[in-house]
């Protein structure tokens, strides 16, 4: 079993649409938990960490779900400038391996 | 420009041929790790660094890879006896030294080896 799995979609949603992403691990003594933006042909990129208690920064919300193994990534008003893979990554129980998820493409469309 | 710089930016070798690819991480920033990403799936853990001492390294890592940081600042990846397999972009990141943030990491823009 993977360590981290994603739907890759593609997810294509019209402007100012609110779309969320779930992602779901598969080992329980995770500790971290990120997002990460991955733009074409570009490198990896901290959109945001992900607390126990939840957090939003802007039109972004990230959830973490610890009994049922997943984290979500809600995007509220998506924009043009949204467009791109989304990537969810938890770390190993040695804290200090990380693994991605294959990514969900999104296409924010005018 | 003070974040994380890669060297070269695109490499083509032939099958069988060594090649070396630098890192420099962000300079307070003593964690650093490489990946490497095939197209359509996420960054793969190969190795992490905290200082000069590398303390994980993936159990997928080929003994032809190694990895070295040898004053705990810029770190060096050498894949040996390159295979078409090895065709990737290697990424590499860093992350600060302590407290909460120590976990987030940020990326290079990687090194695309093509190996023919």
């Amino acid at each position: 079993r993977k360590e981290v799995e994603q739907d890759p979609g593609p997810f294509n949603v019209p402007e100012g649409a609110t779309v969320a992403f779930n992602c779901t691990y598969s080992n329980s003594a995770s500790q971290s938990f990120f997002w990460y933006r991955q733009d074409c042909r570009k490198e990896p990129k901290l959109l945001m960490s992900v607390y126990s208690s939840g957090n939003e920064d802007g039109r972004f919300t990230a959830q973490l779900n610890r009994a049922s193994q997943y984290i979500s990534l809600l995007i509220r008003d998506s924009k043009l400038s949204d467009s791109a893979t989304y990537l969810c990554v938890v770390n190993s129980n040695t804290g200090n391996q990380f693994y991605f998820g294959t990514g969900t493409s999104l296409t924010v469309i005018p | 420009d003070t974040g994380v710089s890669q060297d070269p930016r695109h490499k083509i070798t032939k099958r069988g041929q060594n090649v070396t690819f630098r890192c420099d991480p962000i300079s307070e920033h003593n964690r650093l790790y490489w990946y490497r990403q095939t197209l359509g799936q996420g960054p793969e853990f190969l190795t992490y660094f905290q200082n000069e001492a590398q303390l994980e390294k993936s159990r997928l890592l080929s003994d032809r890879f190694s990895a070295e940081r040898p004053k705990g600042s810029f770190s060096t990846l050498e894949i040996q006896r390159t295979e078409q397999g090895d065709s990737a972009m290697y990424l590499c990141a860093s992350s600060h030294p302590t407290g909460i943030l120590s976990y987030e990491q940020y990326f290079g823009p990687g090194t695309r080896l093509t190996v023919t």
